[in-house]
């Protein structure tokens, strides 16, 4: 059981250029988070989903673009990146309470993607 | 969502417990409080859940006043690896698909030798 992966674990990007972060979860969670750590800080939500084909956004969206094809996975696309995108990303799953005999409702988080742009 | 005050840095030592303290004075009915730890370089890790009185679990207790308008987490002789920084989060994500999960600035708790 992997829990949440994260492809790819480091990447540098030059200004302009377009590239695309996977988040896998193999837990059958419903709900699924991006979230960018800036150095020092706490983590922002950028954008979630609360099921297969729904996508909503959070606290810091733009500049970003996120797709739900499947249920397992939730991409997180930069179209143009810049330097202040520089960060680490987070994605995070946790499941549909009322469909679960658990009675926590915790996130599982990914190791991170550190993204820098120059 | 209701918004959270919690110290920005705490120090403590090893053997010690050590009690971080969350306010939460616009806590809806609905919203549960919920703990999280984050590693350096790691994704944040949950520690405890709870609504209301007390919750306890191998890690940690939460304890919540009656008026819910706080609560506290509470983490029992203390080592060196306990060195993180904790999360606290109210919101009603534990029922409602359509709450966001929000992460406020945390609290840096240091433990020295």
């Amino acid at each position: 059981n992997a829990g949440v992966t994260q492809t790819p674990k480091f990447r540098v990007l030059k200004t302009g250029q377009s590239m695309t972060l996977l988040c896998a979860q193999d837990m059958n969670h419903e709900y699924m988070y991006w979230y960018r750590q800036d150095p020092g800080m706490g983590l922002r939500l950028i954008h979630y989903s609360v099921g297969e084909g729904t996508t909503a956004k959070g606290e810091v969206p733009d500049g970003y673009n996120v797709s739900r094809l499947k249920k397992q996975n939730f991409l997180l696309g930069l179209e143009s990146a810049a330097p202040s995108q520089t960060s680490v990303y987070f994605c995070a799953s946790k499941p549909d309470r009322s469909l679960s005999t658990n009675m926590n409702t915790e996130a599982f988080f990914g190791q991170g993607t550190r993204l820098t742009v120059v | 969502l209701a918004k959270t005050t919690q110290p920005i840095s705490m120090d403590s030592y090893e053997g010690q417990e050590v009690n971080i303290t969350c306010s939460h004075n616009n806590i809806a009915t609905n919203d549960y409080i919920t703990w999280y730890q984050q590693f350096p370089s790691q994704g944040p890790r949950f520690i405890i859940q709870g609504y209301k009185t007390k919750v306890t679990n191998e890690v940690a207790s939460l304890f919540i006043p009656a008026d819910r308008k706080s609560s506290t987490l509470s983490l029992p002789r203390v080592s060196l690896s306990d060195t993180a920084v904790y999360y606290c989060l109210v919101g009603d994500h534990v029922y409602s698909s359509a709450s966001k999960i929000i992460f406020g600035s945390g609290t840096r708790l240091s433990i020295r030798p």
